[in-house]
């Protein structure tokens, strides 16, 4: 099985801030690699396929980047609305295993 | 609109079983592979089955091999989650969502979650 790993954990962080998120898979997963938002009591929400392909009705202060083992969620401005928790996700191979999740909140 | 449904969960005490159940809508549902997802509290999200368009495919986590069952109707436009011999530690939020085909197997539509709790 595959293994995600994403650092940090948590992070504290302002409006207007650059945040910074990095995933990591045991094994090359190419560009195999979701993002998702989740916040307290609701269903996850798909941000980013493949690596770096915005979703339909994402702002586009997300982006996303990398390939083979490391990658990376950025958000370049952050808004109120973008405190949360973030998953990355590999669908190169099941199981569909995803990050431990990144903690975002206000400072 | 498009959307999934989630229906079934509940109090079970251990050792019983569940059906979970998704109704889509806004799709073609016999167009999509599907997946369950849980979610314990407080806890990160774990993948736990999936099941392609032809029910050709079906995969379980290791974790519950053995105890669950997917399956689909296409013609109800419903996926189903069969889980037997519960224990406490499958109490979660159990989230059906469908891969979004073209997006590199991404998660795209997700349900609102069925709450589980497995307790005497």
């Amino acid at each position: 099985d595959i293994q995600m790993t994403q650092s940090p954990s948590s992070l504290s962080a302002s409006v207007g801030d650059r945040v910074t998120i990095t995933c990591r898979a045991s094994q090359s997963i190419s560009i195999y690699l979701s993002w998702y938002q989740q916040k307290p009591g609701k269903a996850p929400k798909l941000l980013i396929f493949a690596t770096s392909s915005l979703q339909s009705g994402v702002p586009s202060r997300f982006s996303g980047s990398g390939s083979g083992t490391d990658f990376t969620l950025t958000i370049s401005s952050l808004q109120p609305e973008d405190f949360a928790t973030y998953y990355c996700q590999q669908t190169y191979s099941i199981p569909f295993t995803f990050g431990p999740g990144t903690k975002v909140d206000n400072k | 609109e498009v959307q999934l449904v989630e229906s079934g969960g509940g109090l079970v005490q251990p050792g019983g079983s569940l059906r979970l159940s998704c109704l889509a809508s806004g799709f073609t549902f016999s167009s999509y592979e599907m997946n369950w997802v849980r979610q314990v509290p407080g806890k990160g999200l774990e993948w736990i089955s999936y099941i392609d368009t032809s029910v050709n495919i079906i995969k379980y986590a290791d974790s519950l091999k053995g105890r669950i069952t997917i399956s689909r109707d296409n013609a109800k436009n419903s996926l189903y989650l069969q889980m037997n011999s519960l224990r406490a530690e499958d109490t979660a939020v159990y989230y059906c969502a469908r891969d979004g085909r073209i997006l590199h197997g991404a998660f795209d539509i997700w349900g609102q979650g069925t709450m589980v709790t497995v307790s005497s």
